[in-house]
């Protein structure tokens, strides 16, 4: 059982809508991840937070907008997104800074129609 | 940027042989990470690496952390169905917030 719980599962958008993905973690970890994975690529990161801040932001397009409104959750808000942008996404937390251990949630399936 | 090299791409195996695979890097890192993917599903760390020369095993899993901390290897020792999946490697910088992935192997094992 994954201690990273990503809903919804599976999401279905069409180019106009806007949709947040989310995250929730009880394992008191301080570091939070949005990653993106295209099929038979491996997860690219998108965003990090550290200790609810934005710490990183690897260049991504503004119609995906992270927010992480306490140290338990982590969204993704989506608006506007064109169909390349369907992948599964990631998230995933760290214990600390300089820790190691990346641990994922099941991920959610976003198609952009 | 920073990338992984991470070989081999795919194996097709029998089950109870053993599989190797490495990544190697042309940049240092402080931590070496090896997770598991399953179709649908997110990664599942399988073995974590700190420091260089660490040698660490996990069951039939077992993986190096390289002297020159550029490069990792993974084994796996008696194959069996339930190992298929992609294995991914991953790289942790200085800073501890960026990890890089390797490009992923795909192991296929027959019964």
């Amino acid at each position: 059982d994954t201690e990273v719980t990503q809903t919804p599962k599976h999401l279905v958008m069409g180019m106009t809508n806007k949709k947040s993905l989310k995250c929730e973690q009880h394992m008191g970890h301080r570091a939070m991840y949005w990653y993106k994975q295209k099929a038979k690529k491996p997860p690219e990161l998108m965003f990090v937070y550290s200790y609810e801040k934005l710490s990183i932001n690897e260049s991504v397009p503004s119609r995906f907008s992270p927010e992480c409104p306490n140290s338990s959750l982590l969204n993704l808000h989506l608006h506007a997104l064109q169909p390349e942008d369907s992948a599964l996404y990631l998230c995933a937390t760290q214990e600390g800074a300089n820790t190691g251990e990346l641990f994922f949630g099941e991920g959610s399936r976003l198609t952009v129609l | 940027g920073q990338q992984l090299n991470q070989s081999p791409q795919s194996m097709f195996i029998q089950e109870g042989e053993d599989v190797s695979m490495n990544c190697t890097s042309s940049s240092i890192f402080n931590t070496w990470l090896w997770y598991k993917q399953d179709p649908g599903e997110g990664p599942v760390l399988l073995i974590a690496l700190y420091k260089a020369g660490e040698l660490t095993s996990n069951g039939r899993l077992t993986a190096q952390f390289g002297i020159t901390r550029k490069d990792s290897f993974l084994n796996i020792s008696a194959s069996i169905p339930s190992d298929v999946g992609i294995y991914f490697c991953a790289g942790q910088d200085t800073g501890g917030f960026k990890t890089i992935f390797g490009a992923g192997t795909r192991l296929f094992v027959k019964a």
